[in-house]
């Protein structure tokens, strides 16, 4: 069974940063691209960022390039999304999604909240 | 960006009822698209991929049609667990982008 569990959410200032993790377990993790899709509160899905299964291609939003960055650990099975800069608008609930492209697998998201 | 439209907003049904929803792309995309299911207060969880290829543990009242630019999620005899948000995603061009969601409820 595919297990993805997001952690490192919370409440932050406007400007700083906050590092997100997702833990995957029940499948190969190194042979998956792997993505991070946002929902705000009471709005709908957000794509953020794509990695490639092995880490060597990244893509972005053009709303958060230059400010996060998607990166990945195979041998810990572990997906990262560094947040810098964070803005009032970055507030969501942030899903980590099996596959890059088609996004069949999903945590049960981790709450960022960016306010003063 | 490639935008897709979903139609309707909101879909009041009966259960035991045969319905389709509409997925719009402002460009044509091939099959490019997917189907998800977000029951309130969970995660999204993927219903149908590449307009129509089944996904392992979906129903088989779920199915989908479609190619280009106009696509269709189908449920057949809709149960009460299906009451929920139904979004349609894009992979033929980055951005990734998904439609704002057509909510099915109870009639």
């Amino acid at each position: 069974e595919v297990q993805l569990v997001e952690s490192g959410g919370g409440l932050v200032q406007p400007g700083r940063s906050m590092k997100l993790s997702c833990a995957a377990s029940g499948f190969t993790f190194s042979n998956y691209g792997m993505a991070w899709v946002r929902q705000a509160p009471t709005k709908g899905l957000e794509w953020v960022a794509t990695i490639s299964y092995d880490g060597s291609s990244t893509y972005y939003r053009d709303s958060v390039k230059g400010r996060f960055t998607i990166s990945r650990d195979n041998a810990k099975s572990t997906l990262y999304l560094q947040m810098n800069s964070l803005r009032s608008e970055d507030t969501a609930t942030y899903y980590c999604t099996r596959g890059g492209y088609t996004l069949n697998g999903w945590g049960q998201g981790v709450m960022v909240t960016v306010s003063s | 960006d490639i935008v897709l439209t979903q139609s309707p907003a909101t879909l009041s049904v009966t259960p035991g009822e045969s319905v389709s929803l509409s997925c719009r792309a402002s460009q044509g995309i091939s099959t490019s698209i997917h189907w998800y299911q977000q029951k309130s207060n969970e995660s999204p969880r993927l219903l149908i991929k590449y307009a129509s290829q089944s996904i392992s543990g979906i129903p088989s009242r779920f199915s989908g049609s479609g190619s280009g630019t106009d696509f269709t999620l189908s449920i057949n005899r809709v149960e009460s667990e299906d009451f929920s948000v139904y979004y349609c995603q894009q992979s033929y061009s980055l951005p990734l982008t998904f439609g704002s969601g057509t909510k099915l409820e109870i009639k």
